[in-house]
Order: C-alpha cells, then structure tokens, then sequence
C-alpha cells in the first residue's frame, strides 16, 4: 500500500501526559501537512512541511504542539501535557507541490486522541 | 473570513443525481476549486478539481460557472454508500490567511 500512514490509530491517554502521532506521506511527494478534526467540524489546518522545512503554523496552534520532518520523509506530531479540549482525530496529509491550486491532499485514516 | 459557503445538509435518494453547490464569492484569479469526500472515521478523499467550465471524471462532474463565483458538484446516480460530507475548497487560504480550510462541509444522506 503507497498510501499516507498514521500510527496509531487510537490513543487514550490522562491529562498531562504527552503523545506523539506519526505520519508516513506518499513517498515522492514533498509536502506534509498535519490538520486536527473534532466532531461534527471539517478539519482544521494545523501545520505543514515542504520537505524538512515546517513552512507553517496554525495561529491557533498551541505551544505544546510541535510538528518535525527530519528527512524530508515521515513526520511526528507531538502533544505535550495534553488537555480534554485536546481530545480530535488528527490527520495527516500528503501533497506534491501545492496542495489548493492544482494539486491534490492525500489524507491518511487519521489518529484519533482521546485525553481523559 | 469563510471563503466558501455550502449547504449544511442534504437528502436524496438512491438513483438520483445530486447536486452540491459552493459559493466562493471572493475567488482569486489563480485559485482552484477542490471537491472533497469523507466518510466517518476516514479522512477526505479528493474527489475533483477545477478551474473553469466542466470537468468530469468517473466520479463526478463539476461546473463552474463563467464568474467562477460559485461551483456545483454533480453526483450521477447515487447510491447509499455516497453517504458522506463533501466539502468544497478554493484555492490555499481563506479570506483570513488561514490555509486549506475546510470549512463545515456538506452532510449528504442517501436514502433507500
């Protein structure tokens, strides 16, 4: 399967704690993006990589995200001291070039965070 | 600022074609317009892509008009596994400056 990966699936963590997600994109394509979606919303731009460059950040993005793309390649996600407003799926998406005007997001199933 | 605005919800029935409109009144000159699909539990999938005009492909058609101010998502013959939200993009931001917004999307509900 060439598609995007994300593992794990589901995480249920406490409050306090920090998780991480990993996001493996398609592999000839050089941006990565990372979008969170709560129940009943569309999903909301967090952040994105071209290559290892974070190119991107949400304004609404709390300091207690941080994204990485070491290589170029996969990508983590980490949360730290999570929060029950934490509590999405988190999406990952891959792209070559741009991804609104004339390319395509290819999305991953997601990995949904549940903070009690 | 949204950028686009769509239905919150619709229903049809197997067999019939459904139509989905999005309104991008504010549309850029170099912006693209990006059909979306996602099913529970799924991320989206991307379903169609366009700039003006028609375009189909073995999915859908999607119609743009000559102002490009609105797009209309066609969906021939539907059935009940075409139950799902579908959201309407255009071009990389809103009018805030945020990226690739999604917006809340349109609930399709297929019925028997």
């Amino acid at each position: 399967d060439t598609g995007v990966s994300q593992d794990p699936r589901h995480k249920i963590t406490k409050r306090g704690q920090n998780v991480t997600f990993r996001c493996d994109p398609i592999s000839e394509h050089n941006r990565l993006y990372w979008y969170r979606q709560t129940l009943g919303q569309g999903p909301e731009f967090l952040t994105y990589f071209q290559n290892e460059a974070q190119l991107e950040k949400s304004r609404l993005l709390s300091d207690r995200f941080s994204a990485e793309r070491p290589k170029g390649s996969f990508s983590t996600l980490e949360i730290q001291r999570t929060e029950q407003g934490d509590s999405a799926m988190y999406l990952c998406a891959s792209s070559f070039a741009s991804g609104g005007a004339g390319g395509e997001l290819f999305f991953g199933e997601g990995s949904r965070l549940t903070v009690l | 600022l949204a950028k686009t605005t769509q239905p919150i919800s619709m229903d049809s029935y197997e067999g019939q074609e459904v139509n989905i409109t999005c309104s991008h009144n504010n549309i850029a000159t170099n912006d693209y317009i990006t059909w979306y699909q996602q099913f529970p539990s799924q991320g989206p999938r991307f379903i169609i892509q366009g700039y003006k005009t028609k375009v189909t492909n073995e999915v859908a058609s999607l119609f743009i008009p000559a102002d490009r101010k609105s797009s209309t998502l066609s969906l021939p013959r539907v059935s009940l596994s075409d139950t799902a939200v579908y959201y309407c993009l255009v071009g990389d931001r809103d009018n805030a400056g945020n990226m690739l917004t999604f917006g809340g999307g349109t609930r399709l509900m297929v019925k028997p």
